[in-house]
């Protein structure tokens, strides 16, 4: 059973462009959450999805950024207008329906020239 | 609301001597607690895990952690270190009881093993 598939595993972006990262679940779970981790600090939640639905986005930034899981396809989280501020790691999670672990992916490391 | 502190950056131990590390957290509410382990440019990896059950979890690579509610604390320790137990280690809470929320976590430890 594969895990948490992130891609791509390295994102370099100039200022001003859009950045999109993808997760695909673990085969059967349906909650995704992306988290991001900046240097010297610890994981901090950003949203939590289930297909077609927005949980909760409370540590999402208000502006550029942007998250979905539609019914087919992996998850994705976008970045507009990137800044050299977005540059840190982020993580995918998922967890099966009623399951109360997260199992993370490799995350994307994205750097923002 | 929930919150978690990690006492120590940094921990230095020699390979063979106890490991422990130090996590206490705030939870308005019964928590769920986990600890996760994060070598160099990966991913976390879940080490183990307290869901209401058992106070003292077992976990893999020899680690275990206690639940204690009266001091509100999770420490996480491991009899005999070994090298490759060098790695940082996260602390995170959720909300107990089912319901499947994201994961709050402190700023982690980094492990030294000394050789």
């Amino acid at each position: 059973n594969a895990g948490v598939m992130q891609n791509p595993r390295h994102l370099v972006r100039r200022r001003g462009q859009e950045a999109r990262l993808r997760c695909s679940p673990m085969k059967g779970h349906s909650h995704v959450y992306w988290y991001r981790q900046l240097p010297e600090e610890g994981l901090k939640f950003m949203v939590y999805l289930q297909k077609e639905n927005i949980i909760d986005e409370s540590g999402m930034p208000k502006e550029r950024f942007s998250a979905e899981f539609p019914k087919e396809g992996p998850s994705i989280l976008r970045i507009q207008q990137v800044v050299r501020g977005d540059s840190a790691a982020y993580f995918c999670a998922s967890s099966p329906a009623g399951g109360n672990t997260q199992y993370f992916g490799p995350g994307t490391r994205l750097t923002v020239l | 609301a929930q919150s978690v502190t990690q006492l120590g950056s940094h921990v230095s131990v020699s390979e063979g001597a106890l490991v422990l590390l130090r996590c206490n957290y705030s939870s308005s509410v019964p928590p769920y607690l986990f600890w996760y382990v994060q070598y160099p440019n990966q991913g976390l990896q879940l080490l183990l895990k307290y869901t209401s059950a058992a106070t003292l979890v077992k976990g893999i690579n020899g680690f275990e952690a206690e639940f204690k509610k009266s001091e509100t604390s999770f420490h996480l320790t491991k009899p005999s270190a070994h090298m490759s137990d060098a790695a940082e280690y996260f602390c995170a809470v959720t909300a107990g009881g089912g319901g499947a929320d994201g994961l709050t976590f402190g700023k982690g430890t980094h492990l030294i093993i000394q050789p």
